[in-house]
């Protein structure tokens, strides 16, 4: 059965130092995984999408992921973490488990930005 | 761009009424899905449709009905709201059957008093 584990439930950064959000996810197929953003009273915004093409993958706003399969991960990160990116990030997974597609989502990592 | 429109940012609704919830895409999607969205519980798929007149359960379809009587439009129905239904309700489309990107509405905030 697919799951999706985001390991932390708050990061705190300060402006201009890196981020890292982590992601394992479980799998019996090959999977597609996402990244996505929700900024407050908004609905999620894709970040970046692996579907089994270069592991490494860059998103919007500097964002990139990178796929590990032998560590059933899929981190997060970005170099310089600006005040806007505070906001509520989530990991998907989809693959085809059971017969039929299904989009399995994290519980969330809140990323707090420190001035 | 992807538009994913729903009826309502803010709702209040008292306990027993009956309450629908409008979802409305503009790209010609084929898939439609809606979850609910509460704190440490990530997004809970309630049902979703590959087809017009299409539906299957999701993870957590008790006390939830869904019409999808045209394409472009996925409605959610409270039959009987209740208060542990107070919630964000969370629309999202997308172009194929599984690993394609979903694009989410802005969500409706449901509270039953």
């Amino acid at each position: 059965a697919q799951s999706v584990t985001q390991l932390d439930s708050h990061v705190s950064v300060s402006e201009g130092t890196p981020v890292l959000l982590r992601c394992n996810y479980s799998s019996s197929y090959s999977p597609s995984l996402f990244w996505y953003v929700q900024h407050p009273n908004k609905g999620l915004q894709l970040l970046l999408k692996y579907t089994s093409a270069a592991t490494l993958v860059k998103g919007i706003n500097g964002f990139e992921a990178e796929f590990k399969k032998s560590e059933t991960s899929f981190h997060l990160t970005k170099p310089s973490a600006h005040m806007s990116d505070a906001a509520e990030y989530f990991c998907v997974v989809s693959d085809q488990g059971s017969g039929t597609y299904k989009y399995i989502f994290g519980t969330g990592t809140r990323l707090k930005v420190l001035a | 761009d992807v538009k994913v429109t729903q009826s309502s940012r803010y709702l209040v609704k008292r306990t027993g009424e009956k309450v629908f919830l409008e979802c409305v895409q503009d790209m010609d999607h084929e898939n439609m899905f809606w979850y609910r969205q509460d704190p440490g519980l990530g997004l809970r798929l309630i049902y979703f449709s590959y087809d017009v007149k299409m539906k299957e359960k999701g993870d957590i379809p008790e006390g939830y009905s869904v019409s999808r009587e045209k394409k472009e439009r996925f409605s959610l129905i409270l039959e009987s709201a209740s208060t542990n239904q107070t919630s964000m309700y969370l629309c999202a489309s997308s172009l194929r059957r599984g690993r394609a990107v979903q694009y989410f509405g802005p969500g409706t905030r449901l509270t039953v008093t």
